[in-house]
C-alpha cells in the first residue's frame, strides 16, 4: 500500500488569503501526481495531472508544483474566494496504472 | 453526453442481503474503477478494469465483486453485505492527459448497512 500524505487535513482561511497545502508521496515508481477538487454534495473533479519534475500547472488562481525527485507537490491559490472552500485530493499514480489518494485537505473560505 | 451515472444514490440493507451498484459511462472511457469513501480514510480503491472483459483488485476487494462485459458498463455486487461495507461509493471512468489516467467520477451511491 503506497503512502500519499496530504498537509493540513483543514485550514479556515478569509477571503482574500493565499493559501498552499502539500502533497508527500514514494519517490519511486512516479508515474503521474493528480490533483482533484471535491466540493460537498458533489463529486471529485480534476483539477491537474503532472508527470515531469518540475512540471508546473496553473488553472485561473490555483497553480501546482511538482518535485518528484523529493516526493512532493505543493498546490496555491490565490486570493481565495469563498467558492474555493472544498476538499483538496491529491493522487499518486505508480507505474502500475492504479491512483492511490491522500485523505485531502479540507479548505474553507470565509467571507 | 451524460458522463459517469451511478444508480441507486441511496440503499439501506440488511446483513446478508445482495445488491448490485450500477455504473454506466458514455465516452468511451476504457478504464473504469469503483472507490469507497469512509470518514478519515480517503478514496480507497476497491476494483478497477483497463478494458471490457478484464478486471482486477485494488486495495480493498473483499466482499465485492465486478465484471466488465461491455465498455459503458461496470456494476460492483455486494454478495453477502457486512456493516463494515457502509459507505459512500464512487465509480470512475479516465482518459488520458499527458499519458496518465484522469478520472471522471459518478456522484456517489450511499450504502447503509443495518
Amino acid at each position: 500500500i503506497l503512502n500519499v500524505e496530504q498537509s493540513p487535513q483543514s485550514l479556515h482561511v478569509q477571503e482574500g488569503d493565499s493559501t498552499n497545502f502539500t502533497c508527500s508521496f514514494p519517490s519511486s515508481n512516479f508515474y503521474a501526481l493528480h490533483w482533484y477538487r471535491w466540493e460537498t454534495a458533489k463529486s471529485p473533479e480534476a483539477l491537474f495531472v503532472m508527470t515531469l519534475n518540475g512540471d508546473e500547472k496553473k488553472k485561473g488562481r490555483i497553480s501546482a508544483t511538482l518535485n518528484t525527485k523529493e516526493g512532493y507537490s505543493y498546490l496555491y491559490i490565490k486570493g481565495s474566494q469563498p467558492e474555493d472552500s472544498a476538499t483538496y485530493l491529491c493522487a499518486f499514480h505508480s507505474g502500475y496504472s492504479t491512483l492511490t489518494f491522500g485523505k485531502g485537505t479540507m479548505l474553507l473560505v470565509s467571507p | 453526453n451524460a458522463g459517469v451515472t451511478q444508480t441507486p444514490k441511496f440503499q439501506v440493507l440488511k446483513t446478508g442481503q445482495s445488491m448490485t451498484l450500477q455504473c454506466a459511462q458514455d465516452m468511451n472511457h476504457e478504464y473504469m474503477s469503483w472507490y469507497r469513501q469512509d470518514p478519515g480514510m480517503g478514496l480507497r480503491l476497491i476494483h478497477y478494469s483497463v478494458g471490457a472483459g478484464i478486471t482486477d483488485q485494488g486495495e480493498v476487494p473483499n466482499g465485492y465483486n465486478v465484471s466488465r462485459s461491455t465498455t459503458e458498463d461496470f456494476p460492483l455486487r455486494l454478495l453477502s453485505a457486512a456493516p463494515s461495507q457502509t459507505s459512500v461509493y464512487f465509480c470512475a471512468s479516465s482518459y488520458f492527459e499527458s499519458g496518465a489516467n484522469v478520472l471522471t467520477f459518478g456522484a456517489g451511491s450511499r450504502l447503509t448497512v443495518l
